[in-house]
């Protein structure tokens, strides 16, 4: 069975720039999450989206958004990129029943300069 | 308000010593509980999880946690490191409402040959 796919794993983007990360989650799965990790904030949950519908919401500004289609893959999307926005992003899929466990991708590594 | 406080931002034992990494949440519910490891440049790995029934909960490679409600820990043990674990270490707490995690600042774990 195919893990959490995330692409691409690496960008170099511009200040001001926008940018969109994708995830396919494994076959099955209908939750997908979206973490940031900084070393200096730590993981930070961002948003999730469950059956094309946004189900949690993290504390970030709106210029982080996501979407989730019918197939279940996820995309997030970050506007107006600032330097602070230089981190690992990481998705994770679930199935979405009580006693499940969330299957991590291996991250996109988004370098503002 | 969910968290989880992780003691010991880096901690260092000798190969084949006892590891003891250290979590402590706090939640209003019933909490679900996770152990990730990170190696460097790659996505997390559940390493065990407690959700009800057995509070001694046994993972992958020879790791286990006992949930001590009393305590409200979830401390992460194994009996004799490897070199191989050296890694970062993430203690979670999940929304029950959702797949939202709430993540401690992590730990990372040296092996000294």
């Amino acid at each position: 069975k195919a893990g959490v796919t995330q692409t691409p794993r690496y960008l170099i983007k511009t200040r001001g720039q926008q940018v969109t990360l994708s995830c396919s989650p494994i076959s099955g799965h209908r939750s997908v999450s979206w973490y940031q990790q900084t070393p200096g904030q730590g993981l930070q949950f961002l948003f999730e989206y469950f059956s094309e519908t946004q189900r949690n919401k993290g504390n970030f500004p709106g210029r982080f958004s996501g979407r989730q289609f019918s197939n279940s893959r996820s995309e997030m999307n970050v506007s107006t990129l600032e330097l602070g926005d230089s981190a690992l992003y990481l998705c994770a899929s679930s199935l979405s029943s009580a006693n499940t466990e969330a299957f991590f991708g291996q991250g996109t590594r988004l370098t503002v300069v | 308000a969910q968290s989880v406080t992780q003691l010991g931002s880096h901690v260092s034992v000798s190969e084949g010593a006892l590891v003891l990494l250290r979590c402590n949440y706090s939640s209003s519910v019933p909490p679900y509980l996770f152990w990730y490891v990170q190696y460097p440049n790659q996505g997390l790995q559940l390493l065990l999880k407690y959700t009800t029934g057995a509070t001694l909960v046994k993972g992958i490679n020879g790791f286990e946690a006992e949930f001590k409600k009393s305590e409200t820990s979830f401390h992460l043990t194994k009996p004799s490191a490897h070199m191989s674990d050296a890694a970062e270490y993430f203690c979670a707490v999940r929304n029950n409402a959702g797949n939202m995690l709430t993540f401690g600042g992590g730990t990372r774990l040296m092996v000294k040959p």
